[in-house]
């Protein structure tokens, strides 16, 4: 079945600092989505990427979705303290009938010091 | 205010028992979903439904039950054969253009 593989695990910075976590995928995809679970809450959602090559930028985060659609990338510019919880990446495969069935990355947890 | 709720938010049960974990929509959302998370994991598929009277297994459905009675509401069953079944469970719905799923607050789910 299909994996997907999130990298690092784990992410310390200073606050100002920048942070970048990486998604690779064990087929192609038909989109992607990126998520945010902020510590103790559920995953709230941040952008979907569909097409081959993008990028989209929303305020200091930069999210890329690689050529092959198998890769995608969450770049963070000058994190904050509020930048802090645990990214997630899911790969998604449109469903028949509508729907789109998400397969998670394990997640980066971003932790970040002042 | 629309949303999608999940209720109790913590839960103990007895090892052998059932238990019914509920998940309310009112987003007029034709796809449902229900997660899995261990902690220091992704979110882990275990049943979904994109239609009334319709679901399909996800990757862990071993020891689960759903049903889709109403478009607002997929409960989930964890039974008694389910092995490991303390986790954080999340409930999630999306509508048909799949551009964003919605979750719900959570169920900490404990087996004493």
């Amino acid at each position: 079945g299909q994996q997907v593989m999130q990298i690092p695990q784990y992410q310390h910075v200073q606050e100002g600092e920048d942070f970048t976590t990486y998604c690779n995928s064990s087929t192609t995809l038909s989109n992607i989505q990126w998520y945010k679970q902020r510590p103790g809450g559920h995953p709230v959602f941040l952008i979907q990427l569909v097409k081959s090559g993008e990028v989209k930028k929303q305020k200091r985060l930069t999210f890329q979705f690689g050529e092959a659609k198998k890769n995608s990338s969450l770049h963070i510019t000058a994190t904050q303290t509020t930048d802090v919880g645990t990214y997630f990446c899911a790969g998604g495969a449109g469903l028949t009938g509508g729907g789109n069935k998400l397969t998670f990355g394990t997640g980066t947890q971003l932790k970040v010091e002042l | 205010d629309g949303g999608i709720t999940q209720s109790p938010k913590y839960l103990f049960r007895k090892e052998g028992q059932n238990v019914t974990l509920s998940c309310e929509q009112n987003l007029n959302h034709d796809a449902m979903y229900w997660y899995r998370q261990d902690p220091g994991q992704g979110l882990r598929l275990i049943y979904y439904s994109q239609i009334v009277n319709d679901f399909q297994k996800g990757d862990i459905a071993e020891g689960y039950s759903v049903s889709r009675e109403k478009k607002e509401s997929f409960p989930l069953t964890v039974t008694s054969a389910q092995k490991n079944p303390t986790a954080f469970y999340l409930c999630a719905s999306e509508d048909r253009t799949s551009t964003e799923a919605f979750f719900g607050q959570g169920t900490r789910l404990t087996v004493v």
